[in-house]
């Protein structure tokens, strides 16, 4: 069983450069979302997304866009990567319910701004 | 608004004894409440939820907490710990369904 499935793990960029955070998951939740977990801070959540061509923006969206186009796959894109970009950033899906059922998580990936 | 406070950003404890971490919690409206687990490198793993249901919850691996409401508490709690148990543990609260605030997190040591 998949699961949520984020592509990279690790990468690492430089100021300026854009990419996009790949995840996918098999579960054919509704729900996605995406955060990223800095030391100390626990996780906050950037972008969430209700169904295929839904989305919105969650506590810390500068930076960052989404799409969703299928059910499967929840894309994070950093347009101009910046050095407070530096995070480990964590895909999640949850059944029908939304944010308040609780969230199957990748295993993250782990991106540095130089 | 909500928010959580995790009481201690660092418990150590030895193998066999009694774990608690700590969890208060802000919020307007009747919350949800979970714990998750992270293992090193590893996405979060959901341990238990609360959800007005039972005020004592019991969760995977032994783990259980108890909904405080006049206290605005949801410890994490288990009788015997294990070494398997080392990991950053993550209390949350839910209100709707886009707002979610993650503690800052608390970090278990099991000594042997």
């Amino acid at each position: 069983n998949a699961g949520v499935t984020q592509t990279p793990k690790f990468q690492v960029l430089k100021t300026g450069q854009s990419m996009t955070l790949q995840c996918a998951q098999d579960m054919n939740h509704e729900y996605m979302s995406w955060y990223r977990q800095d030391p100390g801070m626990g996780l906050r959540l950037i972008h969430y997304s209700v169904g295929a061509g839904i989305t919105d923006q969650g506590e810390v969206p500068n930076g960052y866009n989404v799409s969703r186009s299928t059910t499967e796959d929840f894309p994070l894109r950093l347009l101009s990567a910046a050095p407070s970009q530096t995070s480990v950033y964590f895909c999640a899906s949850s059944s029908n319910g939304g944010i308040g059922q609780p969230q199957h998580f990748g295993d993250g990936t782990r991106l540095s701004i130089l | 608004a909500q928010s959580v406070t995790q009481l201690d950003s660092h418990v150590s404890v030895s193998e066999g004894t009694p774990v608690l971490l700590r969890c208060n919690y802000s919020s307007s409206y009747s919350p949800s409440l979970f714990w998750y687990v992270q293992h090193p490198n590893k996405g979060l793993q959901l341990l238990l939820k609360y959800t007005s249901a039972a005020t004592l919850v019991k969760g995977i691996n032994g783990f259980e907490a108890e909904f405080k409401k006049s206290e605005t508490s949801f410890h994490l709690t288990k009788p015997s710990a294990h070494m398997s148990d080392a990991a950053e543990y993550f209390c949350v609260v839910s209100v709707g369904n886009n707002d979610m605030r993650f503690g800052a997190g608390t970090r278990l040591t099991v000594k042997p």
